[in-house]
């Protein structure tokens, strides 16, 4: 079975610019959460989605916003990228509400 | 008060010996309870997750729980240089208690396996 994809891998972008990334979870899983791992805060939840339906939301600013399509695959994106948006950014799928398993990441630098 | 506290280490241990890595959470209404792996460059890796009170074992791996003492703690046995990394504790409400899938997590402890 596949595991969590995550698209792109790695992105550079410049302040003022927005992002959006991509994930898609393991086969039958319907919840899929993200996360940002930054060396000075560790990882921290940004998001879960579950059904196409955000379920639940971290302490992060307006500028991050997700969603979830039918099929279950979700992206996040970032409007107006500040530098402390650098980070790795993961996404993580989930059969049964317990177990989360997380994708490679997307690496995102801003410039 | 951090929400869920680890040692950030490093731990050095030598080949062959128990690690034991320790994580304490302050709620206590946390349901499930996680030990990711994580290598440097690379994304966490789940090896452990425990529910209930007391023990689990899985091969060399032996994660423990104790919701009196908000405590869960995680023993590697025969430890290799290969289980060289940060270890992540997570803790998570549950979606029966409404926290949904949220995972918080510690800073992580670097464990370092000496040949």
């Amino acid at each position: 079975k596949a595991g969590v994809t995550q698209t792109p891998r790695y992105l550079i972008k410049t302040r003022g610019q927005q992002v959006t990334l991509s994930c898609s979870p393991i086969s039958g899983h319907r919840s899929v959460s993200w996360y940002q791992q930054t060396p000075g805060q560790g990882l921290q939840f940004l998001f879960e989605y579950f059904s196409e339906t955000q379920r639940n939301k971290g302490n992060f600013p307006g500028r991050f916003s997700g969603r979830q399509f039918s099929n279950s695959r979700s992206e996040m994106n970032v409007s107006t990228l500040e530098l402390g948006d650098s980070a790795l950014y993961l996404c993580a799928s989930s059969l049964a509400g317990r177990e989360q398993f997380f994708g490679p990441g997307t690496r995102l630098t801003v410039l | 008060q951090k929400e869920v506290e680890q040692n950030s280490g490093p731990l050095s241990v030598p080949e062959g010996a128990i690690a034991s890595l320790n994580c304490t959470y302050s709620d206590r209404g946390s349901q499930s309870f996680f030990w990711y792996r994580q290598y440097s460059g690379k994304s966490p890796e789940l090896i452990m997750f425990i529910y209930s009170n007391g023990d689990k074992e899985d091969g060399r791996f032996t994660a423990q729980l104790n919701k009196a003492s908000q405590y869960v703690s995680l023993l590697i046995r025969d430890s290799q240089p290969s289980d060289s990394a940060t270890y992540l504790c997570a803790v998570n409400r549950g979606v029966l208690t409404g926290g949904g899938n949220k995972l918080t997590f510690g800073t992580g402890t670097q464990l370092k396996v000496e040949l």
